[in-house]
């Protein structure tokens, strides 16, 4: 059973552009959830999608924004970009058969992003 | 908001030692506890969880963690560490519906052969 696929793995962009990453659950999960990583702040919550709805989100600027397509596949956007927004962003995605969560999260490998 | 307190930043043990990393949160209500792990090169990854019951609760590779509502704690044990145990761990908390999790620091083991 594949994991979850997180595009691209990396990516450098300057700053006051945008970028666009992606990610496929495993098969079946219904909810996709998206945290950034960094030194200094740890693993921070940004938005949880559920059958294509948002259900959670954290403290992050209008900026950072994401969307959960019909099959479950994920995307976030983060526009303007400020340096602050080198980071690791990682997708998880759950198994919610009944809508309950289960709290199980399975995490991708991540898209590491550097801003210059 | 709620917060979640990693005491130990960086663990060093020996084989066969004992382990136990602190965990403690501020929020007053009902809350889901976890610990995840993630192993040099590797995903995150689940290693237990508490919603209720029991308040001790068993996770996978030998790894235990005790719920103490009154301590706002959840800390993680193993009676004898392996070198395969070397990882980041990082305890969570969740307290509403969903998968809003909010992680703590993280702690490095490292065990030493």
């Amino acid at each position: 059973k594949a994991g979850v696929t997180q595009t691209p793995r990396y990516l450098i962009k300057t700053r006051g552009q945008q970028v666009t990453l992606s990610c496929s659950p495993i098969s079946g999960h219904r909810s996709v959830s998206w945290y950034q990583q960094t030194p200094g702040q740890g693993l921070q919550f940004l938005f949880e999608y559920f059958s294509e709805t948002q259900r959670n989100k954290g403290n992050f600027p209008g900026r950072f924004s994401g969307r959960q397509f019909s099959n479950s596949r994920s995307e976030m956007n983060v526009s303007t970009l400020e340096l602050g927004d080198s980071a690791l962003y990682l997708c998880a995605s759950s198994l919610e058969p009944t809508g309950a969560n289960t709290g199980e999260l399975f995490f991708g490998e991540g898209s590491r992003l550097t801003v210059l | 908001a709620q917060s979640v307190s990693q005491h130990n930043h960086h663990v060093i043990l020996s084989e066969a030692a004992s382990l136990e990393l602190g965990c403690n949160y501020s929020y007053g209500g009902t809350v889901n506890l976890f610990w995840y792990v993630q192993y040099p090169g590797q995903h995150l990854q689940l290693l237990l969880k508490y919603f209720s019951g029991d308040p001790l609760v068993k996770g996978i590779k030998g790894f235990e963690a005790e719920f103490i509502k009154s301590k706002f704690s959840f800390n993680l044990r193993k009676p004898s560490v392996q070198w395969s145990d070397t990882a980041e761990y990082f305890c969570a908390v969740s307290h509403n519906a969903g998968n809003m999790l909010t992680f703590g620091g993280g702690t490095r083991l490292m065990v030493k052969p």
